[in-house]
């Protein structure tokens, strides 16, 4: 089955602490996302990457950074830097132009 | 820099009733698409639509665009229960060269809830 997958689910960390999630997907897509949701709000583009080892900042990048070592992989680092972490975080991917994006199953983080 | 805005924001219907939420978008675009996010949940993709015109039908839910009025409407036809979600649309970025930069700008989203 191809698709997308975030580890872990739920995350609780201390205040200060860095934290890495988890993003893979086996669709073969080019393109990678990572977003954060606040509750009854939209969606906030923190970093993307359209290929392996390149990646641009999106809309909330502060505090947070990226890696795309690999095609199937990109995970996300929340640093002590982001002042309010705690928050739904989606991971998505993309085929290319004209495709829809597809989102994991996401993270909710909990930061006290 | 392009801005999608939504409406309504929150929408509460009877079952049975026929609504529109629409989709305004601020510069040149042909690619657009709809989301549904259940409570709790990640988005599922509804609707892929790519040129003016465009016309898609899923159950109860139709979405259509118009690309000269930068416009995409979501008709909800004799609403159910099962429909209550917030709904989100997303724009693609048309770059210089025509291509897309891969990045999509999203709607606030509308919360729909369909009452008995």
């Amino acid at each position: 089955d191809g698709g997308i997958t975030q580890s872990p689910k739920y995350l609780f960390r201390k205040e200060g602490q860095n934290v890495t999630l988890s993003c893979e997907q086996n669709l073969n897509h080019d393109a990678m996302y990572w977003y954060r949701q606040d509750p009854g709000q939209g969606l906030r583009l923190i970093y993307y990457s359209q290929i392996v080892n390149d990646f641009q900042k999106g809309d909330i990048a502060e505090g947070y950074s990226v890696s795309r070592e690999k095609k199937e992989s990109f995970p996300l680092t929340v640093t002590s830097a982001q002042k309010n972490p705690t928050a739904f975080y989606l991971c998505a991917s993309r085929k290319g132009q004209s495709y829809e994006q597809y989102f994991g199953p996401g993270t909710r983080l909990t930061v006290t | 820099e392009l801005k999608v805005e939504q409406n309504p924001l929150f929408l509460s219907m009877q079952e049975g009733k026929n609504y529109t939420i629409y989709c305004d978008y601020s510069t040149t675009s042909d690619r657009l698409y709809w989301y549904r996010q259940d409570p709790g949940k990640s988005l599922e993709s509804l609707f892929v639509l790519l040129s003016n015109g465009a016309v898609k039908q899923e159950g109860r839910l139709m979405a259509s665009l118009d690309t000269k009025a930068r416009l995409s409407t979501l008709h909800i036809t004799a609403a159910v229960h099962d429909l209550s979600a917030t709904y989100f649309c997303a724009v693609d970025i048309i770059g210089g060269s025509g291509g897309s930069n891969y990045k999509l700008t999203f709607g606030k989203g509308t919360l729909l809830t369909v009452n008995p």
